[in-house]
This record gives structure tokens, sequence and C-alpha cells, in this order.
């Protein structure tokens, strides 16, 4: 089934300590995001990556890392998770940009 | 800049009655437009685009929407609403202008609440 793969779907940590949210497609997109869900805010870009190795900010970077070294994983790393971190996450992939398939979402809290 | 609006935050009508959910954007060049479903606790899901060619969109769930370059808008409509299309409904653009990166730009969501 082809399918955005998120891990883990819930998650609370503690302020300070680096996580990584991971994500896998197994469509052989080349274009891959992570988003930030807040009310009232809608969804928001965090990072974007349109092939290997190729990343780059989206609106709101500020505390996160990404990387992309194969095809189809796309992790998300807060090397020092703070409250305002606390959002629902999404990762999605595209093969064109012209329709994303999105992963089931991660609930992060940081208390 | 380029932006999605979503006038109304929540929509409310009764089962058997259209519904539509309001969308307007602003790009610099020709628009991807896309509209999203959440349920709760679920991720987006796809309902149906407009890339190009016909102004009327068909998609999943008896949905279609109406791309309308002059008032830049893309309206959500259903003629015949059911219960279980309460869910939160979320309108998106890609610009398809110079600084094409696949980003998809989201309105802030409309909540579409359907009474029995």
């Amino acid at each position: 089934e082809a399918q955005v793969t998120q891990n883990p779907r819930y998650l609370i940590t503690v302020t300070g300590k680096k996580l990584t949210v991971t994500c896998s497609q197994n469509m052989n997109h080349e274009y891959m995001s992570w988003y930030r869900q807040d009310p009232g805010l809608g969804l928001r870009q965090i990072y974007y990556s349109m092939n290997v190795e190729v990343t780059d900010k989206g609106d709101v970077p500020e505390g996160y890392k990404v990387s992309r070294k194969e095809k189809r994983n796309f992790p998300l790393i807060l090397e020092s998770p703070s409250p305002n971190q606390t959002s629902l996450y999404f990762c999605a992939s595209s093969l064109a940009g012209d329709g994303y398939t999105f992963g089931s979402g991660t609930r992060l809290t940081v208390v | 800049a380029q932006s999605v609006a979503q006038p109304e935050d929540q929509v409310n009508v009764a089962e058997g009655n259209p519904l539509t959910v309001k969308c307007t954007y602003s790009v610099s060049g020709n628009p991807y437009l896309f509209w999203y479903v959440q349920y709760p606790n679920r991720g987006l899901q796809f309902l149906l685009k407009y890339i190009t060619g016909d102004n009327l969109v068909k998609g999943s769930y008896g949905f279609e929407a109406e791309f309308n370059k002059s008032q830049t808008s893309f309206h959500l409509k259903k003629p015949s609403a059911l219960v279980s299309d309460s869910a939160l409904y979320f309108c998106a653009v890609r610009d398809m202008g110079s600084s094409n990166t696949g980003k998809l730009i989201f309105g802030q969501g409309t909540t579409l609440q359907v009474k029995p």
C-alpha cells in the first residue's frame, strides 16, 4: 500500500531532550515536507526537500533540523525541544508537487 | 505574497442540504489548488485538485470545486451533505511561479458541521 509512515504517533518529552520523528514513504517520491498544525493557523511548512541531499527552510524552521540521505526517509530532528514546539506534525510526500500524500501525524507535547 | 484564505471558521448545514466551503487565494504565478479533509485524530486526506483544464473539478466522496480565476476562488461544494462529512477542511495552493519549490500553502481550515 502506498503510504507515508510517521513514528511515533504520540510523544511526550521534556524541554531540552533531543528527539527525532521519523518519516518514510514507499512511493519513490522526490518531494518531501514537514508541516506543523496549530489551531487557527492551519498547516505551516517547517522544512522541505526536493530530492536526496537537497533540503531548504520553510516558513517556521527555527528549532528544527532535517536530513535527506536517502529518497524514502526524511526525519525531523528537534535538538533542544521547547514548549512552543508542542504541536501536531505531519510529513508529506509528492512525486512532482502536484499532489501530496500525508502521514497520520505525530502529536508532540514538550513539558 | 502567497496566501490562502478560508473566511469561515465553521460552516453548519443540515443533512441533505447543499454545502459550500469557501477558499480564496493569492499567488504570483499559475496556481495548483487542492482540498484536503481531516477527520478527528487522523491525517489529511486528499479530496481533489485543480491543475489545468475544466474549471469544475470532481473529487472523492461526491465533492467538487469550482476554479474561478477572476475571483481567485476555489470553493468546495457538495449537492447533498451527509453527517459523515463533518470534519476539518483545508484549502491549499501551490504557486507555480518562478520560485517553484513544491511548497503547499494552507488556509487556516474550516470546520464543517452537518446536523441530522
